[in-house]
């Protein structure tokens, strides 16, 4: 069975305390891996697409990077205003839809 | 920009009620989405559509109907609204996988069933 799993489920952090956050997934034959940010009462925002190995994309503060078994979320020196959850996602086996995972809840304090 | 409209942000309907929750797509996607989104289950596919007239049932479909008459518009229908139907429901569109795959999400809508 096709399956994401996220860590730490939750992360606080001082403003500037870089972190980082995992996405771990089990389904053969990726077809990419797909991270969103979503601020609470909101619709997931996406972020990042990742389809090979030792693929990385950045954007602003945030750097996505890509093994055969997991992603990484990686944040330098964040500031309060990037606290949200972070959402990555693989297409199923059937390559339509998406898998979730749970999601890591970003605490970032001033 | 991408644009996915979800027709309420927050609803309070009774229990038995007939609710529609209805999303707007402007990218001329082929595919649709409806999600629920409860704290501790995080995202879970209720229906999805890859083209007019077509549904195909998600991992919960049970209490739930869909309806898509026209390509941009992917209507749920909860035909007896019940509490444990109370959520927040996400709707999501996107282009063929061989197009780039993103799904675009909605501002979501708050429904409460009292």
């Amino acid at each position: 069975e096709d399956q994401v799993t996220q860590s730490p489920e939750a992360l606080r952090l001082q403003e500037g305390e870089s972190s980082s956050l995992n996405c771990s997934y089990t389904v053969s034959g990726l077809r990419g891996l797909f991270w969103y940010r979503q601020d609470p009462g909101k619709g997931p925002e996406f972020l990042f697409t990742l389809y090979s190995a030792g693929e990385e994309k950045e954007k602003e503060r945030l750097k996505a990077t890509l093994t055969k078994k997991e992603s990484f979320l990686h944040i330098t020196a964040p500031k309060p205003e990037d606290s949200a959850t972070y959402l990555c996602a693989v297409p199923d086996n059937y390559g339509q839809n998406f898998v979730f995972g749970p999601g890591t809840r970003l605490s970032v304090l001033p | 920009d991408v644009k996915v409209t979800q027709s309420s942000r927050y609803l309070v309907k009774r229990t038995g009620e007939k609710v529609f929750l209805e999303c707007v797509q402007d990218m001329d996607h082929e595919n649709m989405f409806w999600y629920r989104q409860d704290p501790g289950l995080g995202l879970r596919l209720i229906y999805f559509s890859y083209d007019v007239k077509m549904k195909e049932k998600g991992d919960i479909p049970e209490g739930y109907s869909v309806s898509r008459e026209k390509k941009e518009r992917f209507s749920l229908i909860l035909e007896s609204a019940s509490t444990n139907q109370t959520s927040m429901y996400l709707c999501a569109s996107s282009p063929p996988p061989n197009s780039g795959h993103i799904q675009y999400f909605g501002a979501g809508t708050r429904l409460s069933v009292l």
